[in-house]
């Protein structure tokens, strides 16, 4: 079992969508939780960072995690295309060293 | 440009041949990390620098595979022999460092064809 587990997708979705993408773990001792948006043949880029549970928003943004079932979500209100990308989750444990777990991405398309 | 950068962005190279990629960090980037990453997969941990000393490797990284930042600054990653699994999308990221949860800063990658 992966530590972090990800649907691939892909998800299509017509422009101005809210778009929901969610991602499991398996360890409990995961305090720090991340989404990165990735576009084709770039490198990944910040876009969401929590500490522990919660929900955190950043303009069309909202990130959700629960640790009492071990979920985090990704929510955003009113796509664009330019929104066209793989959304990886990722965690870090604590005293990790920052090492990065990441799901598999899903890969993301909004359409005009 | 003030991020990460790797060099050289595409690497094709025929099995059996050794190649050598570099990362040059965010400067004042105390951290460094390598991952790589298949295609349709997420990045998987290679190894970290904190300054110019490696603190962890995975069991990802083989024999076969070193890396190296020697003055705490910018790092090589070689892989020796090249097998073609080893062809992959490998990036390099930075972060400050010295508390858990600091922001990693990716570069745009290496991408490696083994023919």
């Amino acid at each position: 079992q992966k530590e972090v587990e990800q649907d691939p997708g892909p998800l299509s979705v017509p422009e101005g969508a809210i778009v929901s993408l969610n991602c499991t773990y398996s360890n409990s001792a995961f305090q720090y939780f991340m989404w990165y948006r990735q576009y084709s043949r770039k490198g990944p880029e910040l876009l969401m960072y929590t500490y522990s549970s919660g929900n955190k928003e950043d303009g069309r943004f909202t990130a959700q995690v629960d640790k009492s079932s071990k979920y985090i979500s990704l929510f955003i209100r009113d796509s664009q295309p330019s929104d066209s990308a793989t959304y990886l989750c990722a965690t870090e444990g604590a005293n990790q060293g920052g090492k990065l777990i990441f799901g598999q991405g899903t890969e993301l398309s909004v359409k005009p | 440009d003030t991020g990460v950068s790797q060099n050289p962005r595409h690497k094709i190279t025929k099995r059996g041949q050794n190649v050598t990629f570099r990362c040059d960090p965010i400067s004042e980037h105390n951290r460094l990390y390598w991952y790589r990453q298949t295609l349709g997969q997420g990045p998987e941990f290679l190894t970290y620098f904190q300054n110019e000393a490696q603190l962890e490797k995975s069991r990802l990284l083989s024999d076969r595979f070193s890396a190296e930042r020697p003055k705490g600054s910018f790092s090589t990653l070689e892989i020796q022999r090249t097998e073609q699994g080893d062809s992959a999308m490998y990036l390099c990221a930075s972060s400050l460092g010295g508390a858990n949860g600091d922001e990693q800063f990716f570069g745009p990658g290496t991408r490696l064809t083994v023919l």
